[in-house]
Parts: C-alpha cells; structure tokens; sequence
C-alpha cells in the first residue's frame, strides 16, 4: 500500500487531454514538493516535473502540474502515443522521514 | 551529464546480504546539494525509495528497511554502495541508483538504467 494514491490506471485517445492525481496527506504533499515521473516500458523513470508544476530542461509544455490541499495532479494535453507509460509522483513525508511514492498509474493511450 | 550505472549480483540467496554498487560520472559524489540514493520497483508495484547518503557520510533511510539497509560512499572512486541483509523472496527487484536534489524542490534529477535482483536458493 504506498502512501501516495494514485489511480492504478487512465486512458486518453491522440489528441486529448488527460489527468492523474495523487492523494496524499499533511506530512507529505500538504508541507512539500512534489515531483513527477514518467516509466517508459523497460526503462528507468525519468524526471517530468519537480516543484510541483516545473518541468526541467526537454520535458514539452504539455506536461503540467499543480497542487492543491493534500492533492496533486499531473495534466498531459495533446495526448501522443509515445506517452503511453507508468506515471508516479513523489514528495518528503515529514512524519516518515522519507520519500514516499505513489503507486503509479498506467497511461494507456487508445 | 550526469551519469549513474550499478552493478551487482542479480542473483542472491535467501538469507543472505545483497551487495550493490552505483557509480556516478559527469559529476562529483562530492558537490552541491545532492544525495544519493536507492530505489527499488517490485514486479507491478510502486516504487520503493529505499535510503540515501550525502557525500559526508550522513545517512536517511526507509523506516520499513532500516534495520537491513547500509549505504556508504567512496567519494576517491565515486560511487556509493548498498548492502541490504537477510534477503527474502520480497526484495526480489529492479534496484535503482539516483541522484536527488534536496536544494528545495526535492526530486530525482538523474537515474540508472535499473539492475535486476532475483532472490532464490
């Protein structure tokens, strides 16, 4: 059971525009940062947004972030097939003492 | 650009230590606000943060893991290390090395390729 919640899965067809949220608490998306991954199949994650909405340096405008309470959400427009992927976010949990993750959600892009 | 590779056993007994090692290039163990870390990804779960180390030597790691964990650096070779002990069938994974950036947003800037971990007699 990871302590961030995401949906396990979302879908979108070329063209749309999708959204997965993740669900945390206080200690950790209510107090921090949270930050983005993208898990193409058989890679290692790769870097989407830090700070809550920032993309780093290559990452498209399609990418978004934002963050609200205890909830986090990533937001892809103009979906493509080549982001069909694993999507997790992550934050500090100031009670834990530890990254803590979500559990991922599977883009599927129809 | 900053690279990270590990390397290790893929294959260790039950009950015994798993032994890994990252290797960073591009870029010093030594500099900025970085520390580094162990991620592991079980077969269709999440990910796991597992711990880190600043190039000082101080340490953080996962509650759930900390009375296994050690993780340790060699800044003259640059790399850091991770040793987990009595290994079960649940910490077969993909075990990952990054970079993480504790200047004030807080993420994993760089990432190593992923190496496979099977726990079996």
């Amino acid at each position: 059971q990871s302590v961030l919640t995401q949906p396990p899965s979302a879908s979108g067809t070329p063209g749309q525009r999708v959204t997965i949220s993740c669900s945390g608490s206080s200690s950790n998306i209510g107090t921090n940062y949270v930050s983005w991954y993208q898990q193409l199949p058989g890679t290692a994650p790769k870097l989407l947004l830090y700070g809550n909405n920032q993309r780093p340096s290559g990452v498209p405008d399609r990418f978004s972030g934002s963050k609200s309470g205890t909830s986090a959400s990533l937001a892809i427009s103009g979906l493509r097939s080549e982001d069909e992927a694993d999507y997790y976010c992550a934050a500090w949990d100031d009670s834990l003492s530890s990254v803590v993750f979500g559990g991922g959600t599977k883009l599927t892009v129809l | 650009q900053v690279q990270l590779q590990e390397s290790g056993p893929g294959l260790v007994k039950p009950s015994q230590t798993l032994s890994l090692t990252c290797t960073v290039s591009g870029g010093s163990l030594s500099s900025g606000t970085y520390y580094w870390s162990w991620i592991r990804h079980h077969p269709g779960k999440g990910l796991e943060w597992i711990g880190y180390i600043y190039y000082s030597g101080s340490t953080s790691y996962n509650p759930s893991l900390k009375s296994r964990v050690t993780i340790s650096a060699d800044t003259s070779k640059n790399q850091f290390s991770l040793k987990l002990s009595s290994v079960t069938a649940a910490d077969a994974a993909v075990y990952y090395c990054a970079r993480y950036d504790y200047s004030g947003n807080s993420f994993f800037d760089y990432w190593g390729q992923g190496t496979l971990v099977t726990v079996s007699s």
